[in-house]
């Protein structure tokens, strides 16, 4: 069965340095890759994701992520932050044909000053 | 852009009540869901829904149900409320035909129920 793991629940970091935050996910068959971020009392909103292509996906916000299929990871990279990156992000993957997505667990991301 | 509003978002129960939450999406989506959020559990499926008066169980329906009436309009339902259901709900809708998991989901901004 599909799933995702977050290994760092949190990530703190300061302002204008780089980030990493890591997901790894488990399936048997080939997935559809997403990180979304979530602000403060708001929803879920989509940084980027992949679908097929080019291993390199640019998202919003300055954000980008490699799909790493021999790691089973889909890790998400800024080169520099900002205090307003401050949020939670979730990783998901969704198996071809499936229904639906499953969430990783969540990191939330902290920038300082 | 893609509006996905849920009527409330805080909201206060007592237990046995019988409590409704409603989400309504403003793209003509087919596919429409809900989560909900807990700290270090991360986003857990309830139901989903693919149609009008279709619905399917996600992975913890146990006390919800859920309403699909119109297209636009997806409601979750505690028959009972417990304090364990004590929560932030999480609505979202996506375009496409059963089995296109490729398409991302939109999401309401939540509503953060507590059950007294």
């Amino acid at each position: 069965a599909q799933s995702v793991t977050q290994l760092d629940s949190q990530v703190p970091v300061f302002e204008e340095a780089p980030v990493e935050l890591r997901c790894n996910y488990s399936s048997s068959v080939s997935v559809y890759l997403f990180w979304y971020v979530q602000y403060p009392n708001q929803g879920l909103q989509l940084l980027l994701k992949y679908l097929s292509g080019s291993t390199l996906v640019k998202g919003i916000n300055g954000f980008e992520a490699e799909f790493n299929k021999s790691q089973t990871s889909f890790h998400l990279r800024k080169p520099s932050v900002h205090i307003s990156d401050t949020a939670e992000y979730f990783c998901a993957v969704s198996e071809m044909g499936a229904d639906k997505l499953i969430f990783g667990t969540g990191t939330r991301l902290q920038v300082f000053p | 852009d893609v509006k996905v509003t849920q009527s409330s978002r805080y909201l206060v129960k007592r237990t046995g009540e019988k409590v409704f939450l409603e989400c309504v999406q403003d793209m003509d989506h087919e596919n429409m869901f809900w989560y909900r959020q807990d700290p270090g559990l991360g986003l857990r499926l309830i139901y989903f829904s693919y149609d009008v008066k279709m619905k399917e169980k996600g992975d913890i329906p146990e006390g919800y149900s859920v309403s699909r009436e119109k297209k636009e309009r997806f409601s979750l339902i505690l028959e009972s409320a417990s304090t364990n259901q004590t929560s932030m709900y999480l609505c979202a809708s996506s375009f496409g035909s059963i089995g296109q998991s490729n398409q991302p989901q939109h999401f309401g901004d939540g509503t953060r129920l507590s059950i007294l």
